[in-house]
């Protein structure tokens, strides 16, 4: 079964340094998301991509933070300049539309600590 | 935005049935409610969505309000494996998370 795939799984970053965490969407999806999950807390959205845009964004997603979708797999969010608030888990998941009945395909994260 | 309101925590035995309440009394005639569920340090997991309708599939049963303010996840028999934090979602473009049940289920 396809599934969505992220690198690396854990991630360990110095305050103030960029970051790109990797994701490959599953192949004949057409929406991306990125989602966080700070320890012990909820899942927040902060991001939908589709056809090489930004469609909606969180109020979390400010402007140390980018998507793109380089080539034809993989999707990347980058965090320009790290804080120690950013540590948590980053999820992608991906859609084969953004119709309200479709199911989000969810990767397994990766874990960012920020030091 | 419509919200769902949801246990903070169930138990259950092994084998027996559980049934996972959420009240989303704001629901709009067009949002779909969907049901995800997290497994420990893993990434949400879909479940099983519904509009109107009950609806089954081989993970779980929907049961829905006819007034659609309120819904139920039904596992028809619990196992160990089951036990996750289960999130009841209205859906638009970007899902919203809300802190979810979590099921604990005791051998």
């Amino acid at each position: 079964e396809p599934e969505v795939t992220q690198t690396p799984s854990h991630q360990v970053t110095q305050m103030g340094q960029e970051v790109i965490l990797r994701c490959v969407p599953i192949s004949n999806h057409l929406y991306f998301y990125w989602y966080r999950q700070i320890l012990g807390q909820k899942v927040e959205f902060l991001v939908s991509f589709y056809n090489n845009e930004i469609s909606e964004k969180s109020e979390i997603f400010d402007d140390q933070f980018s998507v793109e979708r380089p080539d034809g797999s993989n999707f990347t969010l980058k965090i320009r300049s790290t804080k120690l608030e950013d540590s948590a888990m980053y999820f992608c998941a991906s859609s084969t539309s953004g119709r309200r009945t479709d199911t989000q395909y969810f990767g397994p994260g990766t874990r960012l600590t920020v030091l | 935005d419509a919200k769902t309101t949801q246990p903070n925590s169930m138990e259950s035995n092994e084998e027996e049935p559980v049934h996972l309440p959420c009240n989303h009394s704001t629901i709009s005639g067009t949002d779909y409610i969907h049901w995800y569920r997290q497994l420990p340090s893993q990434g949400p997991e879909y479940v099983i969505h519904g509009l109107t309708s009950n609806v089954n599939n081989r993970m779980a049963s929907l049961a829905i309000a006819e007034d659609r303010k309120s819904s139920t996840l039904i596992l028809h028999r619990a196992t160990l494996r089951d036990a996750a934090v289960y999130y009841c979602i209205l859906n638009n473009n970007d899902m919203r998370f809300g802190a979810g049940t979590r099921l604990t289920v005791k051998p």
